[in-house]
């Protein structure tokens, strides 16, 4: 099966600039989410939805991030206006069941940010 | 608050000798926990959950809530087992990661 899919692969602004992620799950996957993985640290959960619905952003720093999942499927993540600090892996993984950490998630490539 | 630690950032090893790859957790539920491994190259991927008590490509980790670890082991490493390894927790319906070992097998 097709894995997840993420886009672009690398991606180099400079500060207060703007920028956009793109994950496309693999099909028929429920939950979608989204990891922000700095250098030396393991992912961390920015946001997580279940089908078009947003389950969990406790971590996404609202005042410039936002992410959308249209129609339960693809998903998109945003940075306005980007920081110095926002230099890392952004990895998106999907999982099969809705509601349950538990089940297998499955990780895109991910995006390499580095804010300059 | 949910933590989990593995204290290590690199383990070398040569090619037929043990491996274990520490972590602990801090948890006050029950805690169902796993192994995340990504090689060169390729994508982060599950390992193996400890609910699954299976071993895969020989890897065994026992849950150990007296000690709150859950250790990884092999009992004899191999050259493609060099990868990145994270130990990771379900807890609240989301997974935390740890910080992740390299590990390094030398022929």
């Amino acid at each position: 099966e097709a894995g997840v899919a993420q886009s672009p692969r690398y991606k180099i602004i400079e500060k207060r600039q703007s920028v956009a992620f793109w994950c496309n799950p693999i099909s028929g996957h429920a939950t979608l989410y989204w990891y922000q993985q700095i250098l030396g640290q393991g992912p961390k959960l920015l946001i997580q939805f279940q089908n078009n619905g947003v389950v969990d952003d406790s971590q996404l720093p609202k005042d410039r991030f936002s992410a959308e999942r249209l129609k339960g499927v693809d998903s998109t993540l945003k940075i306005q206006p980007a920081k110095l600090e926002d230099s890392a892996v952004y990895l998106c993984a999907s999982s099969l069941q809705a509601g349950s950490s538990t089940d297998t998630q499955y990780f895109g490539p991910g995006t390499r940010l580095t804010v300059l | 608050a949910q933590r989990v630690t593995q204290p290590e950032k690199l383990l070398s090893v040569f090619k037929g000798a043990p491996v274990e790859l520490k972590c602990n957790y801090s948890y006050s539920g029950s805690p169902e926990l796993f192994w995340y491994v990504q090689y060169s190259r390729q994508r982060l991927q599950l390992l193996l959950r400890h609910i699954s008590r299976e071993s895969i490509k020989g890897f065994t980790a026992d849950l150990n809530k007296g000690e709150t670890s859950f250790h990884l082991k092999k009992p004899f490493a191999q050259e493609e087992d060099s990868a990145m390894y994270y130990c990771a927790l379900s807890a609240w319906d989301k997974l935390i990661f740890g910080t992740g070992t390299r590990l390094q097998v030398f022929p």
